[in-house]
């Protein structure tokens, strides 16, 4: 089982609709969640930090369920300018500073 | 403010051939780092840094050598490349020591090994 794993889509969806991706961890001890975002041959930039109580920017929701191991992405209002790539990012346990990537989901926003 | 440069941005290498892609950060971070991502697998640690003078293996450190001289800058050396290594690869750094912090990536190189 690999240790941080995403549904690689990719999701098609309209303008306007609501979105959610699902990223799940194996080690229940990992410490801090991110989403990261990357465009086509570009390099990923931060998106939002997951936070226990789950936090919202803008039309961006970022859930995380310690119990089930597992964080969420939700988009609303889907606009064209967010087809990219969604990445998970974990860190471990010992936070040594071993992020681990999921192999991200990608969106694409259609008119 | 430049952020993370990595040098170059696009690469082609015979089998065997040994090259080095540098990577300079001027914002004083502690943790640098260096990913390859290949279709499919997501990014992949290769070797990171929490300081200088230090640096540790990641997930994919073979064929691959890293020093941190200086907290500015952290060059990877492929030492005797292989076609396996054809790959997008990403240098990143953090404020933090640990990287669990936000990561600035450098624009990435594309490596071709023939």
């Amino acid at each position: 089982r690999k240790e941080v794993e995403q549904d690689p889509g990719p999701f098609n969806v309209p303008e306007g609709a609501t979105v959610a991706f699902n990223c799940t961890y194996s080690n229940s001890a990992s410490q801090s969640f991110f989403w990261y975002r990357q465009d086509c041959r570009k390099e990923p930039k931060l998106l939002m930090s997951v936070y226990s109580s789950g936090n919202e920017d803008g039309r961006f929701t970022a859930q995380l369920n310690r119990a089930s191991q597992y964080i969420s992405l939700l988009i609303r209002d889907s606009k064209l300018s967010d087809s990219a790539t969604y990445l998970c990012v974990v860190t471990p346990p010992s936070n040594t500073g071993k992020l681990i990537f999921g192999q991200g989901t990608t969106l694409q926003v259609k008119p | 403010n430049a952020g993370v440069t990595q040098t170059p941005k696009f690469q082609v290498l015979k089998t065997g051939q040994s090259m080095t892609l540098q990577c300079a950060q001027d914002m004083n971070h502690e943790y640098m780092s260096w990913y390859r991502q290949d279709p499919g697998m997501g990014l992949r640690l290769i070797h990171y840094s929490v300081g200088a003078g230090i640096t540790d293996q990641g997930e994919v450190p073979n064929g691959y050598n890293v020093s941190r001289s200086t907290t500015e800058d952290f060059p990877l050396r492929l030492l005797s490349a292989a076609p396996s290594q054809t790959s997008v690869y990403f240098c990143a750094s953090s404020y933090g020591p640990t990287g669990g912090e936000k990561l600035f990536f450098g624009s990435g190189t594309q490596l071709s090994v023939l």
